[in-house]
This record gives structure tokens, C-alpha cells and sequence, in this order.
């Protein structure tokens, strides 16, 4: 059973980085064709798609966030890592964490950790 | 980016009732069209995928079609465990895009 879960700090100040963490258990982060991806919704239900970083280690961002937003992986904790940098109110969403299979569709997603950018 | 107009934003209708919810592409995207249905708390699920294809333990009354760079969603018979927020998503570009929602209520 493929499990998605993220952590997260709650708040963060603006002009800081956000950090967002998403374990996987029962299924290696490593194993081919599998991307881990980065998406937020924001209220008034706008979803946006951030990132991914891959089986193989390559990573992809949404060109929107490129100057922004870094991801990165932990293969021994089998977890993957969201760091989304400068942030201000507008970032404030719900971060999630899901799964696609090459040439497939986010088929498996955490169940959402909510960030608030506040001073 | 491709930009996925979706409509309507809102709607609300009587268990059993035909829905059709649609998206328009900005480009051709071919069948790289998914839809997810989101309820409060919960993260998204895979409804269709590949534009017509039914994933894993959806109902049948829940089915896709394309037209062109339309898609429609159309849940054949609502029922009560329908309602919510309903999204189409393109997997053509390496950007992917989702389109703004539609959140659907029981009237």
C-alpha cells in the first residue's frame, strides 16, 4: 500500500524559505518509472503543479517557480523535500505530495499540509 | 504554458440528474487529459484518465470524452456521494496545468 505523507511548519514568515517534507512508505522513491511531485491548492480552489524530482534523480519546475523553488531527496528515509524560498502571503496554500508513473497521471497523493505565510 | 478553461465554476443538481462539466485547451493536447474529483479534507482522485478512460474503482456513471480541445466529464446519474470539487488536468506539456475547478453541489 502506497502511502504519501507530508510534514510541515504550520506558519512561515514572509521573505523566509518554506520547507515541506513528504515520506513515502510502501513504495521506493527510487523504483523506475515513478516522479515525485510537488502541488498546492490555494483557497478558492486553484490546484498548481510545482515540481517533481525523479526515479533517477532528474528534476523539473514549473518555470513560474524556477528562481524559487528547490527539490531534493533523502533516498535512505525514503522521503523527498519541498524548498520554496522568498516567500510571501501569495505562497500561503496547501502543499501536497503525489506520485506519477511515466507517461501516467498523479495517481497516489499525501493527504495535504496546510502553510500560512504570516508575520 | 497551456491554459485549461474549465465550466462552469459552480453547480448544483438533483440526485440523478445527467452533469457535464468541460474543459478547453488552449493547444491540442491530444488524450493527455485526466480528471480528478476533490472532497473537503481529502486529497484529489483519479476519476478518467487519457481523456476516456475509467481509472481503478470509479463508477461507471462517471465517464470522458473529447472534441477537439474540449473535454467533457459527464456523471450520469448523480448521486450522493457526488458532490465536490471536480478538476481536469493536462499531461501533454512537461508543465502540467489544471483547470480552475468546478465545485458541484447537491440542490
Amino acid at each position: 500500500q502506497v502511502n504519501l505523507q507530508e510534514s510541515g511548519p504550520g506558519i512561515v514568515k514572509p521573505s523566509q524559505p518554506l520547507s515541506v517534507t513528504c515520506s513515502v512508505t510502501g513504495y521506493s522513491i527510487t523504483t523506475s518509472y515513478y516522479y515525485w511531485n510537488w502541488i498546492r491548492k490555494f483557497s478558492g480552489n486553484k490546484l498548481e503543479w510545482m515540481g517533481y524530482i525523479s526515479y533517477d534523480s532528474s528534476i523539473y519546475y514549473n518555470p513560474s517557480l524556477k528562481s524559487r523553488i528547490s527539490i531534493t531527496r533523502d533516498t535512505s528515509k525514503n522521503q523527498f523535500f519541498l524548498q520554496l524560498n522568498t516567500v510571501t502571503t501569495e505562497d500561503t496554500a496547501v502543499y501536497y505530495c503525489a506520485r506519477h508513473l511515466q507517461l501516467g497521471y498523479f495517481d497516489y497523493w499525501g493527504q495535504g499540509v496546510m502553510v500560512t505565510v504570516s508575520s | 504554458d497551456i491554459q485549461m478553461t474549465q465550466s462552469p465554476a459552480s453547480l448544483s443538481a438533483s440526485l440523478e440528474e445527467i452533469v457535464t462539466i468541460t474543459c478547453q485547451a488552449s493547444q491540442d493536447i491530444g488524450n493527455w487529459l485526466a480528471w480528478y474529483q476533490q472532497k473537503p479534507g481529502k486529497s484529489p482522485q483519479l476519476l478518467i484518465y487519457g481523456a476516456t478512460s475509467l481509472a481503478d474503482g470509479v463508477p461507471s456513471r462517471f465517464s470522458g470524452s473529447r472534441s477537439g480541445t474540449q473535454y467533457s466529464l459527464k456523471i450520469s446519474r448523480l448521486q450522493v456521494e457526488d458532490p465536490g470539487i471536480y478538476y481536469c488536468l493536462q499531461g501533454y506539456s512537461a508543465t502540467w496545468t489544471f483547470g480552475g475547478g468546478t465545485k458541484l453541489e447537491l440542490k
